[in-house]
């Protein structure tokens, strides 16, 4: 079966940095999103990785490798604004995307 | 704001009632979905419109009736719902393409309750 796991939440301190991990097995790689959602709002999109390596995006930068199945979401100098659930989403042979439950992000001042 | 709107933001219904669900996408897109956000859970992809043909239904209950009359709008309509439909029942637009995966831009959601 295919199978997208991410921590179901953490909790991080305004300011700090904060790493949110995503593992997947699943039938086939054509890249993976990051997202974000606020409690109450629409899914929004943070980042895509398709070849190995880390793409930075301002405070936010993803990596990924393709050989262990792992990527990773980095959110640097945290904000009040960036508490939120994150969502990791591979899209598969059949350019279906595959969804994991998401991390929520706790961050304390 | 993503370009997709949903209407109604809340429902509650009974297990008997009829209601629909609304999306619109200002977008240009030419692919609509369906999905079912519960708590703690993936999102579980229910339908697909592409073109405003069906090309995915994802092994929903007849209770669920997606209508597509244009590119632009979507319609879920529902019927003698059971307490466990209740959830977020998010609405995604994209322009799909055969070269490469595609971001889908998501409208707010309609929390759905089923009493």
């Amino acid at each position: 079966g295919q199978n997208i796991d991410q921590p179901t939440e953490m909790t991080a301190t305004e300011g700090a940095i904060v790493q949110i991990n995503c593992t997947y097995q699943t039938s086939g790689f054509n890249g993976l999103f990051w997202y974000q959602q606020h409690a109450g709002e629409a899914p929004t999109f943070l980042s895509y990785n398709v070849l190995d390596g880390l793409e930075e995006k301002g405070r936010f930068s993803s990596f990924l490798s393709r050989s262990k199945g792992y990527s990773y979401l980095l959110l640097k100098e945290l904000q009040m604004k960036d508490s939120a659930s994150y969502l990791c989403a591979v899209v598969d042979s059949n350019y279906q995307l595959i969804w994991g439950a998401g991390t929520k992000l706790i961050i304390k001042p | 704001e993503t370009g997709v709107t949903q209407t109604p933001r809340h429902l509650v219904m009974g297990m008997t009632n009829k209601k629909s669900l609304k999306c619109e996408q200002h977008l240009g897109h030419n692919a609509m979905y369906w999905y079912k956000q519960s708590a703690k859970k993936p999102l579980e992809l229910m339908f697909v419109y592409n073109f405003k043909e069906q090309t995915e239904n994802n092994s929903v209950p007849s209770r669920f009736s997606p209508e597509c009359p244009n590119s632009s709008h979507l319609f879920l309509h529902l019927h003698t719902l059971q307490p466990e439909d209740s959830a977020l029942y998010l609405c995604a637009s994209s322009q799909e393409s055969t070269s490469a995966p595609y971001e889908q831009y998501f409208g707010p959601g309609t929390r759905l309750t089923v009493t």
